[in-house]
């Protein structure tokens, strides 16, 4: 049981590049997430997915794509990269409880650090 | 006003001591509540839930206030290994979560 996993762990783009991160969960979650984390700051979500075939914005969309065919990928896609999303992005998934009836915690993937020069 | 509010610290304190901090939510529907641990540069991590009575996991105690919609986190016997960012995390609306932008914790020897 891999958990989450993200690749790459590292790219360097040039602005006007584009790029797809990719996500994959093996644990069957329903919910899953991109985040991006800028130094000294909190995680943004930018898009999110409560299943295959749905996916919705999240506060930061601008500049990103997503698309979720299957349970396990959650593929995020850069067009035209610039400068201003240099940044660590987190994947992330979690599931609904049905018999705590709760939204449980989300499990994170280790990250891309991107940079756009 | 954020959704999520912490202070960002630092706390530097000696191995041994306890430190506590707060965070405070804006969201009065909010259900869940959680503390994450995030080292540097790595992937944030689930290090306790908070549940409305309070709830302990070893040297770590978590505490909700619904009334005042604060959450706290001490840790009792600081170790080395302590020294993190602590994240606050409260879910905003069913499956979606906000996160603070963390309390950053440095234990000392």
């Amino acid at each position: 049981n891999a958990g989450v996993t993200q690749t790459p762990k590292f790219r360097i783009l040039k602005i006007g590049q584009s790029m797809t991160l990719q996500c994959t969960q093996d644990m069957n979650h329903n919910y899953m997430y991109w985040y991006r984390q800028d130094p000294g700051m909190g995680l943004k979500l930018i898009y999110y997915s409560v299943g295959a075939g749905i996916t919705d914005k999240g506060e930061v969309p601008n500049g990103y794509n997503v698309s979720r065919s299957t349970t396990e990928d959650f593929p995020l896609r850069l067009e035209l990269a610039a400068p201003s999303q240099t940044s660590v992005y987190f994947c992330a998934s979690s599931y609904y409880g049905a018999l705590t009836s709760s939204y449980n915690e989300q499990f994170f993937g280790p990250g891309t650090r991107l940079t756009v020069l | 006003r954020k959704e999520v509010e912490q202070d960002p610290g630092p706390f530097n304190v000696p191995e041994g001591a306890t430190v506590a901090f707060n965070c405070t939510y804006s969201n009065s529907a909010s259900q869940s509540f959680f503390w994450y641990r995030q080292d540097c540069r790595k992937e944030p991590k689930l290090l306790m839930s908070v549940y409305s009575s309070g709830n302990e996991d070893g040297r770590f105690t978590a505490q909700l206030n619904r009334a005042s919609q604060y959450i706290s986190l001490l840790i009792r016997d600081s170790k080395l290994s302590d020294s993190a960012t602590y994240l606050c995390v409260v879910n905003v609306k069913d499956y979606k979560l906000s996160f603070g932008a963390g309390t950053t914790v440095t234990v000392r020897a």
